[in-house]
């Protein structure tokens, strides 16, 4: 069965410090994968995906993943936190069982000034 | 460009009443369509999703239900609301033949006492 991993229901960082958050997948087929934020008492917004092609994908406010087959591991970064990345995280897998999506947990982030 | 709209934003209902939650699309034609459930500090909770009218699948047994009149409609139901019915209900929408992937709408919090 497809599943994902993260790694951390709480991540805390200072302002301008990397930020690392990790998702581990589990698929018997080629993953799509995908990163989503949510802000307190929004919807989820997309972030980033890889379906195929450069691993390295590049997505909104300056956030990266990249993907590792090997690893089965799709960690988000980025170079400097702001304030504003406070928020949850969430990871996920395309289900190959019908048009469903298959989430994470979700990561909480804290930024600190 | 394509938009989501969730009503109410807010709701608080007794133990007992029923629910209607009403989910609509714009700039799409034949979406899938989705229902998912965040209750308070948890994760995402996929209840129901639809790829086209009339078509429903429920991912978890419980009180609740859904129904998909139009194209871009989709309505989550209850005919009597449990205090384990309360949490963040949000919709979300895939470009209907692909499973790719999802796009959310502000959501509603539902409060019942």
């Amino acid at each position: 069965a497809q599943s994902v991993t993260q790694l951390g229901s709480h991540v805390s960082v200072s302002e301008g410090a990397l930020v690392l958050l990790r998702c581990n997948y589990s698929s018997s087929v080629p993953p799509y994968l995908f990163w989503y934020v949510q802000y307190p008492n929004q919807g989820l917004q997309l972030l980033l995906k890889y379906t195929t092609g450069a691993t390295l994908v590049k997505g909104i406010n300056g956030f990266e993943a990249e993907f590792k087959k090997s690893e089965t591991s799709f960690h988000l970064t980025k170079p400097s936190a702001h304030m504003s990345d406070a928020a949850e995280y969430f990871c996920a897998v395309r289900s190959h069982q019908g048009g469903k999506l298959i989430f994470g947990q979700g990561t909480e982030l804290s930024v600190k000034p | 460009s394509q938009t989501i709209h969730q009503w109410p934003a807010t709701l608080v209902q007794p133990v007992g009443s029923p629910l209607s939650l009403e989910c609509t699309v714009e700039g799409t034609s034949n979406p899938n369509l989705y229902w998912y459930r965040q209750a308070a500090g948890r994760g995402l909770q996929l209840l129901f999703y639809s790829v086209g009218i009339g078509q429903i699948s429920s991912e978890v047994p419980q009180n609740l239900s859904a129904s998909r009149p139009q194209d871009r409609q989709f309505i989550l139901s209850s005919k009597k609301l449990l205090l384990s019915d309360s949490g963040f209900y949000l919709c979300a929408w895939s470009v209907g033949g692909t499973i790719y992937e999802q796009y959310f709408g502000p959501g509603t919090r539902l409060t019942v006492t």
